[in-house]
């Protein structure tokens, strides 16, 4: 029963292009979002958060939207580039009280 | 700032081997976790530690997996007798609260024949 999904094993994204990686939750108790990227024989590393006081939260490149009613989150990179080509896992916790509870991951390969 | 640092990066070992993979959490980190990932579960909570004390170890999938931290700059997770289905890359994580931005290790890639 997961909590986290990910539901787009791999995604393929023409570099310069916008890619939209997608993730849904089933705990509406979850206020707390994480994305984390990982490249191969590395582990995951932070690349932005967002609490559900928000619905939006941008970093550079990346924006991160929550849409609770939805329980549906996404992270935007744009505009992409060949370094983005990475796993990128969804993570959520309840008021960051309780460990990260994470989704499988979806495969981004950004093409030149 | 060194960065958790997991050993060894890769084991190769025999069905009914005792296995054992260290983490060195960073300093200030009141948390450690240790994780599994696999292609058909993704990335798996086995046991987190607050203070060097374990908090929740209901990941932990059998009894045959076992977990210390006897003080702040060290784990392992031992298993034993090791299965081919324990085959894995279990990560060791830190961090100041349980989910504020958690720092991953490299994982370590164990193989089991």
């Amino acid at each position: 029963d997961q909590q986290v999904k990910q539901n787009s094993p791999s995604l393929s994204v023409q570099e310069g292009r916008i890619s939209i990686l997608n993730c849904d939750y089933t705990n509406s108790m979850f206020d707390y979002f994480l994305w984390y990227k990982k490249y191969p024989a590395e582990g995951p590393t932070f690349l932005i958060s967002i609490s559900s006081i928000k619905d939006k939260n941008e970093d550079g490149r990346f924006t991160v939207f929550l849409n609770k009613s939805a329980k549906h989150l996404s992270l935007h990179i744009v505009p992409s580039q060949p370094g983005d080509s990475a796993v990128y896992f969804c993570a959520a916790s309840l008021s960051g009280n309780t460990p990260l509870v994470f989704g499988k991951g979806t495969r981004l390969s950004v093409i030149a | 700032d060194a960065g958790v640092i997991q050993s060894p990066r890769h084991e190769v070992t025999e069905m009914g081997q005792e296995v054992t993979l260290r983490c060195k959490p960073i300093s200030g980190h009141d948390y450690l976790f240790w994780y599994r990932q696999t292609m058909m579960r993704g990335l798996e909570l086995l046991i987190y530690f607050n203070n060097n004390v374990p908090i929740d170890d209901s990941g932990m999938p059998e009894d045959r997996f076992s977990a210390k931290m006897p003080n702040a700059s060290f784990s392992t997770l031992k298993i034993q007798p090791s299965e081919p289905r324990d085959s894995a890359v279990y990560f060791c994580a830190s961090g100041r609260q349980y989910a504020q931005p958690q720092h991953f290790g490299d994982g370590t890639r164990l193989s089991i024949l």
